[in-house]
């Protein structure tokens, strides 16, 4: 079946510096892939996503690069800033119906200034 | 644009009681809803499925008599738990799709937090 793992959190940063958080994925066929992030307090808020393979999604700063080679999908950000304190899920979703999703356990991220 | 409410965004019942939470999408027609029940340390549990007008598919090992699912149109989904007890305390996420291009995408809304005494 499809699954994602992505990396333990959390992940403590200072303000500006870069960030990396891991994300892997087992899925048969071509899935989409996601990131999302979810912000104290709220629901999930779609972060970016890339659809085929070597497409990159970015979105406010952030990117990720669709590796089929290596199944991954990992998020980066350049220079993270305070508000960028959350937790960020990474997700698959495939054609089977209903795009039924697989979610990653999440990875909290806490930027300190 | 692709707004999804949720209503409450939180409540407190007695044991025993039943409670409603009302998954709408707001600017755009959800053919299928999914439910989701977050636990303590962030981890996302899909509940069930439901496209407008057929029955929800629940995942392996939810309740589909204690967790009611009703999807009657094309913007709203509801979510009944039923006789709630305190283990059904957590914090209950709905999320929309529409059809076409972009289907695979969720929409969240912002979830509801469900306090059993």
């Amino acid at each position: 079946g499809n699954s994602v793992t992505q990396m333990e959190g959390p992940v403590t940063l200072s303000e500006e510096a870069f960030l990396t958080i891991n994300c892997t994925y087992t899925a048969t066929g071509y899935p989409s892939l996601f990131w999302y992030v979810q912000y104290p307090g709220e629901g999930l808020q779609l972060l970016l996503k890339a659809t085929k393979a070597d497409d990159k999604g970015s979105n406010k700063g952030f990117e990720a690069t669709y590796r089929k080679e290596t199944t991954s999908f990992h998020l980066e950000k350049g220079s993270v800033q305070v508000s960028d304190s959350a937790v960020y899920f990474c997700a698959l979703s495939r054609a089977g119906g209903s795009y039924i999703p697989t979610f990653g356990r999440g990875t909290s991220l806490i930027v300190h200034p | 644009g692709a707004v999804v409410s949720q209503h409450p965004s939180w409540v407190i019942c007695k044991s025993g009681t039943s409670v409603k939470i009302e998954c709408r999408s707001l600017d755009f027609q959800a053919t299928t809803m999914f439910w989701y029940r977050q636990f303590p340390k962030q981890s996302l549990m899909l509940m069930a499925t439901s496209n407008e007008g057929s029955k929800a598919t629940y995942e392996q090992g939810v309740e589909k008599d204690k967790f009611l699912i009703n999807h009657a149109s094309l913007t709203l989904s509801t979510l009944t738990v039923t006789s709630a007890h305190p283990e059904d305390s957590s914090f209950y996420i709905c999320s929309a799709s529409f059809s076409g291009e972009g289907a695979d995408t969720q929409y969240f809304g912002p979830g509801t937090r469900l306090t059993v005494l």
